[in-house]
């Protein structure tokens, strides 16, 4: 089992650039969140997934970024433009739906915004 | 609204030491309480929870209501244990997370 896979590793842009993460989940998660994770500090939820519908995105800033979970497996975020803020680590992890279900992380896409 | 402090975001310890790492949270209900650890060049995996009230690679920690703490201890400190440890909460019911700034842990031989 590869766990949660997450691709890019590393990516470096220039600010107003767009950039994409993809996120595949363990196989039978049904459940999927994108965290982001500022330098020194601990994750933050962005929006959180189950099957393909988006159930909270209330800290997902909507100017820019954007997500889709299409066929409720793998998701993708978007930021559009970047801006040097968006310097980060962004997680991708997965559960089953059950409220008292574990969440495993991936390894995160570290993006820096030059 | 929900909140984890870490206020260590560094400790240093000597190996066979006893180490606790202190996590205070706000909340004005029941939480769920977690331990995460992310291990140099890993990816960031549960340590124990506290409904579990189990002892994980020596690892144990408490719920204390009154004092809305959930510190993480162990009696003898291992090199293996040097990494970043985050405390969480999650709200019952719910399956949002709401993490610590962290506390980056170093044994030293």
């Amino acid at each position: 089992e590869a766990g949660v896979v997450q691709s890019p590793r590393y990516k470096i842009i220039e600010k107003k650039q767009p950039v994409a993460f993809w996120c595949n989940p363990i196989s039978g998660h049904n459940t999927l969140y994108w965290y982001r994770q500022n330098l020194g500090q601990g994750p933050e939820l962005l929006i959180r997934y189950e099957n393909e519908e988006a159930v909270d995105d209330s800290q997902l800033p909507k100017d820019r970024f954007s997500a889709e979970r299409l066929k409720g497996v793998d998701s993708t975020l978007k930021i559009q433009p970047a801006e040097l803020g968006d310097s980060a680590v962004y997680l991708c992890a997965s559960s089953l739906v059950e409220a008292s279900a574990k969440q495993f992380f991936g390894p995160g896409t570290r993006l820096t915004v030059l | 609204a929900q909140r984890v402090t870490q206020p260590e975001k560094l400790l240093s310890v000597f190996k066979g030491a006893p180490v606790e790492l202190k996590c205070n949270y706000s909340y004005s209900g029941s939480p769920e309480l977690f331990w995460y650890v992310q291990y140099s060049r890993q990816r960031l995996q549960l340590l124990l929870r506290h409904i579990s009230r189990e002892s994980i690679k020596g690892f144990t920690a408490d719920l204390n209501k009154g004092e809305t703490s959930f510190h993480l201890k162990k009696p003898f400190a291992q090199e293996e244990d040097s990494a970043m440890y985050y405390c969480a909460l999650r709200v019952r019911g719910a399956q949002k997370l709401v993490f610590g700034q962290g506390t980056r842990l170093t044994i030293n031989p």
